[in-house]
């Protein structure tokens, strides 16, 4: 099955500057990669994903690169601003409209100083 | 956008009793839905793929006679947690699938076993 690894479980970065967080997949079938934004004790919120015909995916100050060949996806988070403060997922799919399951990287607990 | 609903948010029990999660789409029809278990400071792991109209498909290691699963209509799936014990003690989230690859997720529902 799918392994999704993430890496830092933890970040901090002052306000302003840019964060990345970095996931490797194993699953060479996977084809969408969805990153989740969630709040403690709430339900995880979609802010950015990507198909893997499509290298790099940009939302404002979010933005997503894949690297389908080595297996590696990224998300950038510029000008950070506390309201950011959250637990970040990386996940991949092997997509399919949907029906297929999401499996969730480990998770990267970011915090924006003010 | 779709919206999916759980019930109850939360549920406290005592050890050995069964406890029932819903998870309903409000707005739009699900064949399939996920349901996900989180511990504290974890990330979210597949339990189960919820089918309407066949049985459940579980992730290997989850007991499918200690979580139920009925996908009883094309909005309705129910988690029945049977005999609960603390180790269940999680917070469960279903998700349904929702035009090409996005999901989207329940509130969840906090359980905690006594």
């Amino acid at each position: 099955g799918e392994n999704v690894e993430q890496h830092p479980s933890t970040l901090s970065v002052q306000e302003g500057d840019s964060a990345v967080i970095k996931c490797t997949y194993s699953d060479s079938a996977s084809n969408y990669f969805p990153w989740y934004k969630q709040e403690l004790g709430k339900r995880p919120q979609l802010i950015i994903d990507i198909r893997s015909n499509v290298g790099e995916k940009k939302d404002q100050r979010i933005a997503v690169t894949l690297n389908k060949t080595a297996k590696h996806f990224s998300l950038h988070i510029t000008e950070t601003q506390p309201e950011d403060s959250a637990v970040y997922f990386c996940a991949a799919s092997r997509g399919g409209g949907g029906y297929q399951k999401v499996t969730f990287g480990t998770g990267t607990k970011l915090q924006v100083i003010p | 956008g779709a919206v999916v609903s759980q019930h109850p948010s939360w549920v406290i029990c005592k050890s050995g009793t069964s406890v029932k999660i819903e998870c309903r789409s409000l707005d739009f029809q699900a064949t399939t839905m996920f349901w996900y278990r989180q511990f504290p400071k974890q990330s979210l792991m597949l339990m189960a793929t919820s089918n309407e109209g066949s049985k459940a498909t579980y992730e290997q290691g989850v007991e499918k006679d200690k979580f139920l699963i009925n996908h009883a209509s094309l909005t309705l799936s129910t988690l029945t947690v049977t005999s609960a014990h603390p180790e269940d003690s999680s917070f469960y989230i279903c998700s349904a699938p929702w035009q090409e690859d996005e999901q989207f997720f329940g509130p969840g529902t906090r359980l905690t076993v006594l």
